[in-house]
């Protein structure tokens, strides 16, 4: 069984960094990409940066370019985004999810629960 | 970057009716191969979203076949056909024809 599982939210203030990780389990870990995504409480889902299997053709979102930088370890079955430079938009439940390919796609295969950042003085 | 525009926000259903979701875009989802990057996706009160429908009318494993998904080049559609209890929650359509990746704002969809 596929299992995502992001780690290293909390409450955060603002200007301050935070890195969030990603374990990954249940499938062959480096034969496929993995986006991250996330929610504001109680709003819509925004898709922020993604990672080809080999940590290649990475992509950002315009609205976290220059602040996150995402990476992964292929042999911890692990991604991480750092996130620099918080703000109060970047309040959110961030997500880990599963590409269906080996490079960056549409397909979303399976997502983690979530962890939530909240930047706040 | 693409805006994809859904409607209703929310959606009122009978239980065992029809229910249909709207979500267009501020430009043609055809990309350069012929094949159209619209997905549905629904989360549940208290989860995580999973993907209904992709490239516009295919359903994923498991997903029941009231579900079904229409549309081409701007506009496009999402259908149960008789609404369940379990069905509801939030939808999102979300292009990935243009990169970034867009999602619509969503549809809640719940029972009258």
């Amino acid at each position: 069984e596929v299992q995502l599982v992001e780690s290293g939210g909390g409450l955060v203030q603002p200007g301050r960094s935070l890195r969030l990780s990603c374990a990954a389990s249940g499938f062959t870990f480096d034969d496929y990409a993995i986006h991250w995504v996330r929610q504001a409480p109680g709003k819509g889902l925004e898709w922020v940066t993604g990672l080809n299997w080999n940590s290649g053709g990475i992509v950002y979102a315009a609205s976290v370019k220059g602040r996150f930088t995402v990476s992964r370890d292929n042999a911890k079955n692990s991604v991480y985004l750092q996130m620099n430079s918080l703000r109060a938009e970047d309040t959110a439940f961030y997500y880990c999810v599963k590409d269906k390919h080996n490079i960056l796609t549409d397909s979303f295969d399976s997502w983690g629960q979530g962890t939530l950042v909240t930047v706040s003085s | 970057d693409v805006v994809l525009t859904q409607s209703p926000l929310s959606l009122p259903v009978t239980l065992g009716q029809p229910a249909s979701i709207s979500c267009r875009s501020s430009q043609s989802l055809v990309y350069r191969d012929g094949n159209t990057f619209l997905n549905w996706f629904q989360q549940r009160p208290g989860q995580s979203p999973r993907r209904l429908i992709y490239k516009v009318s295919n359903r994923d494993s498991g997903v029941p076949d009231r579900f079904s998904g229409s549309g081409s080049g701007t506009d496009f559609t999402l259908k149960i056909s008789r609404v369940e209890a379990e069905d509801v929650g939030v939808y999102y359509c979300m292009q990935g024809t243009h990169w970034p990746a867009t999602f619509g704002g969503g549809t809640k969809v719940e029972i009258k």
